[in-house]
C-alpha cells in the first residue's frame, strides 16, 4: 500500500543525544514536510523540502536537522541544541509543493526525554 | 501575517447535533483552505477543503462555509456522531510562496456524546 512511514513510534532521548526520525513515503511525492505538535499550539512547521537535495527552514527549525538525499526519504535529526524536543512529530508530503494536491500525513513519532 | 486562529478549543454536543468550528485568517494570499481531522495518536488525515472562488463546499455530513471578505471559514458537521469525536485543524495556505506549506489552526477538541 501507498503512504508514508514513520519509524519508530515512540523514542526516548537522553539529556544530550541526537535522535534521528526517519519518514520514508512510497507515494512518489516531490514536496516532503516535517511538523512538530504540542497541546493545544496546532502543527508548527519545522523543515520542509520541495525537491531532492533541497530544503528549507519552517517556523522552528533551531534545535533541528534534516537532508533529503532520496527522494523517498526525509529523515528528521533532533539535536541536543533543541531544548525542549518532547513532542509529537509528524512528517507530511505533497505530490509537488506548487500544486493544490492535498498533504498526506504519516502515523507519527512520539519523543520523549528522559 | 501567517497566522490562522481557531475556536472553540473544545467543544461538546449531543449526537445528532451540529458542530461549527470557526477559522479566521489575515493573509489575503491564501488559496486554499483544508479541514484535518486527527484521532489520538495518528496523524490528521483530510476531511474537506475549499478554495476562495465558492462560499460553501459540501461533503455528505461535512460542509465548509467560506467568507472571502470577513477572512473566515467555518466547519460545520450535521448530524454529530459519537465517531465524528476527534481533533479537528483548520488551515491554510498558498501555492506560490514557502513551498506551499500549510499553516495550521490550533485545533478543536470535539466531544460528541452519545
Amino acid at each position: 500500500d501507498g503512504g508514508i512511514t514513520q519509524s519508530p513510534k515512540y523514542l526516548f532521548r537522553k539529556e544530550g543525544q541526537n535522535v534521528t526520525l526517519s519518514c520514508e513515503q512510497n507515494l512518489n511525492h516531490d514536496a516532503m514536510y516535517w511538523y512538530r505538535q504540542d497541546p493545544g499550539q496546532g502543527l508548527r512547521l519545522i523543515y520542509y523540502s520541495q525537491i531532492v537535495n533541497d530544503f528549507q527552514k519552517g517556523d522552528i527549525a533551531e534545535g533541528y536537522s534534516v537532508s533529503r538525499e532520496k527522494k523517498e526519504s526525509f529523515p528528521l535529526t533532533v539535536t541536543s541544541a533543541q531544548k525542549n524536543p518532547t513532542a509529537f512529530y509528524l512528517c507530511a508530503s505533497k505530490r509537488q509543493w506548487f500544486s493544490g494536491n492535498t498533504i498526506y500525513f504519516g502515523e507519527g513519532s512520539w519523543l520523549t526525554v528522559v | 501575517q501567517q497566522q490562522v486562529k481557531q475556536s472553540p478549543q473544545s467543544l461538546i454536543v449531543q449526537k445528532g447535533g451540529i458542530s461549527i468550528i470557526n477559522c479566521a485568517y489575515e493573509n489575503t494570499a491564501f488559496d486554499y483552505f483544508p479541514w484535518y481531522q486527527q484521532f489520538p495518536g495518528k496523524g490528521p488525515a483530510l476531511l474537506i477543503a475549499i478554495r476562495p472562488d465558492v462560499s460553501e463546499k459540501k461533503e455528505g455530513r461535512f460542509t465548509i462555509s467560506f467568507n472571502k471578505s470577513a477572512k473566515q471559514f467555518s466547519l460545520h458537521i450535521m448530524d454529530s456522531q459519537p465517531g465524528d469525536s476527534a481533533t479537528y485543524f483548520c488551515a491554510a495556505s498558498n501555492r506560490e510562496t514557502s513551498g506551499s506549506r500549510l499553516t495550521f489552526g490550533e485545533g478543536t477538541q470535539l466531544t460528541v456524546n452519545p
